[in-house]
């Protein structure tokens, strides 16, 4: 079945630090693919989010990048803030029409 | 209120009490779901309402009943939860005609915890 791997956290970084979150999914088909954002005690956001290979899904300076030769949604941002600080879900919708996570990523960005 | 609410955000019950989750999306959406977030796991789908008629129920045990009046409301009714339960429970809506492949848009979640 569908299935998503992001890469184990957590993630610590300093302020204005390079971000990169991996994710690689295994789907049937051509699937939509999402980063979702959860701030400490609340619900998910939709960060960004792409419907076929070579979109880029762009939102709050995140980007990532849909390939699907290697089947990768990599989230990156250039420079990260306290702000940040946040679970990072990977997440597609394919074959089976079900949204499937991936496991998260927690980032804490220090000052 | 714009979005997805949900109450309470907060919710501390006992194995025999009988409480309820309510969800309401103002986005004009067709499609309603309940996930449950423990620590730990990924984000487990429950149930799935599409134009007020459930079309997903992933194996969810009994306890947990869900209530769908129309396009906009969502509850969750529960009813001798045992502490296992105690996770995240998130509320998300979607709009289209395939509203499966609808982007979800996510409630704040009640956290709920079973003593």
């Amino acid at each position: 079945g569908d299935s998503v791997t992001q890469m184990e956290g957590p993630v610590t970084l300093s302020e204005e630090a390079f971000l990169t979150i991996n994710c690689t999914y295994t789907a049937t088909g051509y699937p939509s693919l999402f980063w979702y954002v959860q701030y400490p005690g609340e619900g998910l956001q939709l960060l960004l989010k792409a419907t076929k290979a070579d979109d880029k899904g762009s939102n709050k300076g995140f980007e990532a990048t849909y390939r699907k030769e290697t089947t990768s949604f990599h989230l990156e941002k250039g420079s990260v803030q306290v702000s940040d600080s946040a679970v990072y879900f990977c997440a597609l919708q394919g074959g089976s029409e079900k949204l499937v996570f991936g496991k998260g990523t927690k980032l804490t960005v220090n000052p | 209120e714009t979005g997805v609410t949900q109450t309470p955000r907060h919710l501390v019950m006992g194995m025999t009490n009988k409480k309820s989750l309510k969800c309401e999306q103002h986005l004009g959406h067709n499609a309603m779901y309940w996930y449950k977030q423990s620590a730990k796991k990924p984000l487990e789908l429950m149930f799935v309402y599409n134009f007020k008629e459930q079309t997903e129920n992933n194996s969810v045990p009994s306890r947990f009943s869900p209530e769908c009046p129309n396009s906009s409301h969502l509850f969750l009714h529960l009813h001798t939860l045992q502490p296992e339960d105690s996770a995240l429970y998130l509320c998300a809506s979607s709009q289209g005609t395939d509203w499966r492949r609808g982007t979800q848009y996510f409630g704040p979640g009640t956290r709920l915890t079973v003593l």
